[in-house]
């Protein structure tokens, strides 16, 4: 399968420990971008790289929360300290984008996090 | 980004035509509008974009005014794995989704 992967599907952690979750893009994409879904909501933008760069970061994006793609590849998004509202599904897109393409992004299947 | 506004809820009977409205009135000249569907449990999935022309893949066709201000999501012959809620959503690097439309297909 050559879509975005993320892991792990499901975490399950007790409030004030630390999670990272791990995203891998489709293969050759420049641009990578995580996102925060919560149950009849749409997906809310968190922050996105262009290969290595972090380039814009949502404001609900709090300190706790730390992304990074440290070789352009693979993305990582850590947060610390776990609170009860940080539940959620996480999710990863990933797209290609080159001088006047467009920028439809492919998603993982989500990791759902459970702050108990 | 552009908001976009879509009815909460739609109902389609199987093998007939699915249409679903968005409204983008503030949407800027060059902002392509994306439209994405959600299946339960599962990561959204990419189905069409465009920009002024209409547009048509193996998935649906997406149909935009002329004035840009909305769109319909035309799925030809609904199915029951059609039953999702789907997204209209336009940006530049970044999308902002609303709550979109639940569609309904039954039997």
């Amino acid at each position: 399968d050559t879509g975005v992967s993320q892991n792990p599907r499901h975490k399950i952690t007790k409030r004030g420990q630390n999670v990272t979750f791990r995203c891998d893009p489709i293969s050759e994409h420049n641009r990578l971008y995580w996102y925060r879904q919560t149950l009849g909501q749409g997906p809310e933008f968190l922050t996105y790289f262009q290969n290595e760069a972090q380039l814009e970061k949502s404001r609900l994006l709090s300190d706790r929360f730390s992304a990074e793609r440290p070789k352009g590849s693979f993305s990582t998004l850590e947060i610390q300290r776990t609170e009860q509202g940080d539940s959620a599904m996480y999710l990863c897109a990933s797209s290609l984008v080159q001088t006047g393409g467009t920028y439809e992004q492919y998603f993982g299947p989500g990791t759902r996090l459970t702050v108990t | 980004d552009a908001k976009t506004t879509q009815p909460p809820s739609m109902d389609c009977a199987e093998g007939r035509a699915a249409n679903l409205p968005c409204n983008h009135s503030t949407i800027s000249g060059n902002e392509y509008v994306y439209w994405y569907r959600q299946i339960h449990s599962q990561g959204p999935q990419y189905i069409i974009h465009g920009l002024k022309n209409n547009e048509t893949n193996e998935m649906a066709s997406l149909i935009i005014t002329e004035d840009r201000k909305s769109s319909t999501l035309i799925l030809p012959h609904a199915t029951l794995r059609d039953t999702a809620v789907y997204y209209c959503t336009s940006g530049y690097s970044t999308l902002t989704f609303g709550k979109g439309t639940m569609l309904l297909v039954s039997p």
